[in-house]
């Protein structure tokens, strides 16, 4: 059975960093391409980033909002996925959800963590 | 940057047809898939590649797409299909999700 898991959410000051991390099972991770996708408090879904799988090249992409601010990474031998956070802002408060897949839509999702960035 | 548009809200009767469009430029031009979320609860792949439905989706879930707009079609809608559903597609390299449609079955 396909697993993701995120943690690592929680509340931190505009300025701060936080790691997320999604762990997986169930499936060959090392060959899959995962997404980081979020959801304010009532709104809708935001693509966060992708990392490709280290045989296509092991890639990222950023929505906009967050180049330059977040990194996405992977750990194959641990198939943990992370997304550091860096100088979050209050726009930023989100439940974070990590997906599988890419250009054939994300199969599989996590339950979410929830990071709230307030003062 | 591309966006995806989808109707705030769809009404649909029990046993009725639900529509659920998302339009952008050259939509159809892209691959489009659906999701359906619950509230509480992590979106689900409902559709994939236009009109693909992975397993365990049931066969009411359809989809397609021409032109500039991606409709999710939902044919003898249950209770139980009342949800939000986004539409997503890729521009380049980049995720876009619609602003979501909340579909009331009543």
């Amino acid at each position: 059975e396909v697993q993701l898991v995120e943690s690592g959410g929680g509340l931190v000051k505009p300025g701060g960093s936080l790691r997320l991390s999604c762990a997986a099972s169930g499936f060959t991770f090392s060959n899959a391409w995962m997404s980081w996708v979020r959801q304010a408090p009532g709104k809708g879904l935001e693509w966060v980033g992708r990392i490709k799988s280290k045989t296509d090249g092991g890639t990222t992409d950023y929505a906009a909002p967050v180049k330059g601010r977040f990194t996405i990474s992977r750990d194959d031998s641990q198939n943990t996925l992370y997304l550091q956070m860096n100088s979050l802002k209050t726009e930023d408060t989100a439940v974070y959800y990590c997906g599988r897949g890419s250009y054939s839509g994300f199969d599989y999702w996590g339950q979410g963590t929830l990071v709230t960035v307030s003062s | 940057s591309y966006e995806l548009t989808q109707p705030p809200s769809v009404s649909v009767s029990p046993g009725q047809t639900a529509s659920i469009t998302c339009s952008g430029d050259k939509l159809g031009d892209k691959y489009v898939s659906w999701y359906q979320q619950k509230p509480g609860q992590s979106p689900v792949l409902v559709i994939y590649q236009d009109s693909k439905r992975p397993s365990g989706i049931p066969e009411r879930f359809s989809g397609s797409n021409s032109g500039s707009t991606a409709t999710l079609t939902i044919s003898g809608t249950q209770a139980v299909d009342e949800a939000d559903y986004y539409c997503q597609a890729w521009d380049s390299s980049t995720a876009i999700f619609g602003g979501g449609t909340k579909l009331t079955v009543l």
